[in-house]
């Protein structure tokens, strides 16, 4: 699975559109993208997922450039409630052999300031 | 309602001591997961079963063992081997049918070795 690489710290205002950007120059053309949210102490959330067209859903927008080298992930009106660490994920639908894992980074911390 | 619970939240053993850390689910998913996280780090795949009776080594299984007799559940043992037990453990699960594989996570359990 390829590597992704995300800012380790973002802030932004509550009310206002929070983007928030992911790096996967490596990735393959069966990988999706792949984006959970931890808030502390829980277990992390599925957001949105998608493999070269822009997606939507109640929770967020993702967009994945041309190239798919890179995408970005959009909470259009930031909450409190949103504040947490973000994770960005890329992996092929169905991996070859027994592997299913889901490789982590260390994510971007987003504070979502009043 | 549908879902995965964890239990319990918190769990304190002496060193030296078995421990077994509960997971069900009723969403029906065939795949189900443990992952282990430390502080300020992503989470580490312990050990994944995708059908009952079938499990297979994640990348720290070592100190660990697992369960699939029933699918809804997915029982982990943290064993007196495990050099540094303490930490935050993640179960998840997914269904792999029709082309979708979101894993989904319980609230997780935090372990304290005293």
């Amino acid at each position: 699975d390829a590597k992704t690489t995300q800012p380790p710290s973002m802030d932004c205002a509550e009310g206002r559109a929070a983007n928030l950007p992911c790096n996967h120059s490596t990735i393959s053309g069966n990988e999706y993208v792949y984006w959970y949210r931890q808030i502390h102490s829980q277990g992390p959330q599925y957001i949105i997922h998608g493999l070269k067209n822009n997606e939507t859903n109640e929770m967020a927008s993702l967009i994945i450039t041309e190239d798919r080298k890179s995408s970005t992930l959009i909470l259009p009106h930031a909450t409190l409630r949103d504040t947490a660490v973000y994770y960005c994920i890329v992996r092929a639908l169905r991996n070859a052999g027994n592997n299913r894992k889901l490789i982590w980074g260390l994510g971007t911390s987003l504070a979502v300031n009043p | 309602d549908g879902g995965i619970t964890q239990s319990p939240k918190y769990l304190f053993r002496k060193e030296g001591q078995n421990v077994t850390l509960s997971c069900e689910q009723n969403l029906n998913h065939d795949a189900m997961y443990w992952y282990r996280q430390d502080p300020g780090q992503g989470l580490r795949l312990i050990y994944y079963s995708q059908i009952v009776n079938d499990f297979q080594k994640g990348d720290i299984a070592e100190g660990y063992s697992v369960s699939r007799e029933k699918k809804e559940s997915f029982p982990l043992t943290v064993t007196s081997a495990q050099k540094n037990p303490t930490a935050f453990y993640l179960c998840a699960s997914s269904t792999t049918s029709g082309g979708r594989d979101t894993q989904y996570f319980g609230p997780g359990t935090r372990l304290t070795v005293l």
